[in-house]
């Protein structure tokens, strides 16, 4: 079974601060894919990042940055100078392969990031 | 392009009734997930569908079901509802449902059970 666990339930920081939100995961598979994902007050849920099991290198998109550490089972977030736009819960997500052909989509149950300008 | 769409927005349903959801995806995107996600919780899997077929189902009990159409768009069913079937349920859509394809979600139907 796959799982999840975002230990950071809810982080306030200052306008510009940096921020990292933690993933630590949970499967026996060796092919799996990893996610963030961003849920604005609205609802939708917004896809940010996916990264691949045997793709360690760490990625670096604008002001977002992800550090993949397979050897810790971890898949960290970081905002450098956050904005009060980057307000939002996000979700980190794990997708393994549960038979039949269907890939299932787990999901950590979030961290609530409040950026107080 | 239209991304993911679901109707209605919002719901409200006493007991023992029943609801049906629907999901139209994005263009091209032939599998279709569902998921529920109860307020301060991450989503949880209830459905995938790929070219018509379920192809994954999560620990739900079978008040639940879905299809989904020839032209990809999909419904969720739920009878008998319970209190704790309120819920945001999210529909989302991938290219063929591999699990390094990204899902993306709709905005939601929210449904109030009374």
């Amino acid at each position: 079974a796959q799982k999840v666990t975002q230990a950071q339930t809810e982080i306030s920081v200052v306008e510009k601060e940096d921020v990292t939100l933690d993933c630590v995961y949970e499967t026996r598979d060796t092919t799996y894919y990893l996610f963030w994902y961003k849920q604005p007050p609205s609802g939708e849920l917004v896809f940010l990042i996916r990264r691949n099991s045997f793709d360690e290198q760490n990625e670096i998109s604008g002001r977002y940055s992800w550090n993949f550490q397979k050897s810790t089972s971890s898949f960290n977030f970081t905002i450098t100078a956050s904005q009060v736009v980057d307000s939002a819960v996000y979700f980190c997500a794990l997708s393994a392969y549960s038979g039949a052909g269907s890939y299932q989509l787990t999901f950590g149950k979030g961290t609530k990031l409040s950026v107080i300008p | 392009d239209a991304g993911v769409t679901q109707s209605p927005t919002h719901l409200i349903k006493t007991r023992g009734q029943q609801v049906t959801l629907r999901c139209s995806p994005i263009s091209g995107h032939k599998s279709v997930s569902w998921y529920q996600q109860v307020l301060g919780q991450g989503p949880q899997f209830i459905f995938q569908y790929y070219e018509k077929e379920e192809r994954g189902r999560g620990n739900f009990p079978d008040r639940f079901s879905a299809r989904q159409f020839p032209n990809y768009s999909s419904e969720l069913n739920v009878n008998a509802l319970l209190l704790g079937d309120s819920a945001l349920y999210l529909c989302a859509s991938s290219l063929a449902g591999q699990g390094n394809q990204p899902q993306h979600f709709g905005d939601g139907t929210r449904l109030s059970i009374l």
